[in-house]
């Protein structure tokens, strides 16, 4: 069965630090693509980014950047140098090629203080 | 303009009542979606629509019926609801099913009395 596990409930940081938002995902299927959400209190989740099960490399944007490893079904999220802006919850999702099923993480709530 | 638009944003409605949720994207996507969203709870995924016929239902009660006039409008008809139906109903769409991202619209947030 698909399923997506972000641990971490909430998180807070202090502008300007590092910090790691965590995805765990359990699928069979050898095919599968992995996204980023970030829904920002006004409620509309914004993408952030797809990969693919085919792709493994690393991928960065501006502070963002995510670290995907099938050794450990892992999917995760760095921002570098956090800012206020960046508060809100992060949903990380699974989907597997050919389906309309996309399965949600219950999100992390990220709170950057200034 | 806004890729993906919902309307009301906010709706109160009591447990007699119907309303309806519209949706409409912009992005020549050929799959649209409803998704409930309910406070510490993951997104539960309501109905798929793919080029304009239901491919997913996941067991959703009756009191919620989705219609999907064409590609680009997507409705969520509203009967005889209960108050644990109070939520965030998210509307999204993707250019196909699983490969690509989805794109979301803000929400309607509803509120039932």
């Amino acid at each position: 069965a698909q399923k997506v596990t972000q641990a971490q409930t909430e998180i807070s940081v202090v502008e300007k630090e590092d910090v790691t938002l965590d995805c765990v995902y359990e699928t069979r299927d050898t095919t599968y693509y992995l996204f980023w959400y970030k829904q920002p209190p006004s409620g509309e989740l914004v993408f952030l980014i797809r990969r693919n099960s085919f792709d493994e490399q690393n991928e960065i944007s501006g502070r963002y950047s995510w670290n995907f490893q099938k050794s450990t079904s892992s999917f995760n999220f760095t921002i570098t140098a956090s800012q206020v802006v960046d508060s809100a919850v992060y949903f990380c999702a699974l989907s597997e090629g050919g389906t309309y099923k996309y399965i949600f993480g219950t999100g992390t709530r990220l709170k950057v203080l200034a | 303009e806004t890729g993906v638009t919902q309307t009301p944003r906010h709706l109160v409605m009591g447990m007699t009542n119907k309303k309806s949720l519209k949706c409409e994207q912009h992005l020549g996507h050929n799959a649209m979606y409803w998704y409930k969203q309910s406070a510490k709870k993951p997104l539960e995924l309501m109905f798929v629509y793919s080029l304009e016929e239901r491919v997913e239902n996941n067991s959703v009660p009756s009191r919620f019926s989705p219609e999907c006039p064409n590609s680009s409008h997507l409705f969520l008809h509203l009967h005889t609801l209960q108050p644990e139906d109070s939520a965030l109903y998210l509307c999204a769409s993707s250019q196909e099913g699983g490969t690509y991202e989805q794109y979301f619209g803000p929400g309607t947030r509803l509120t039932v009395t």
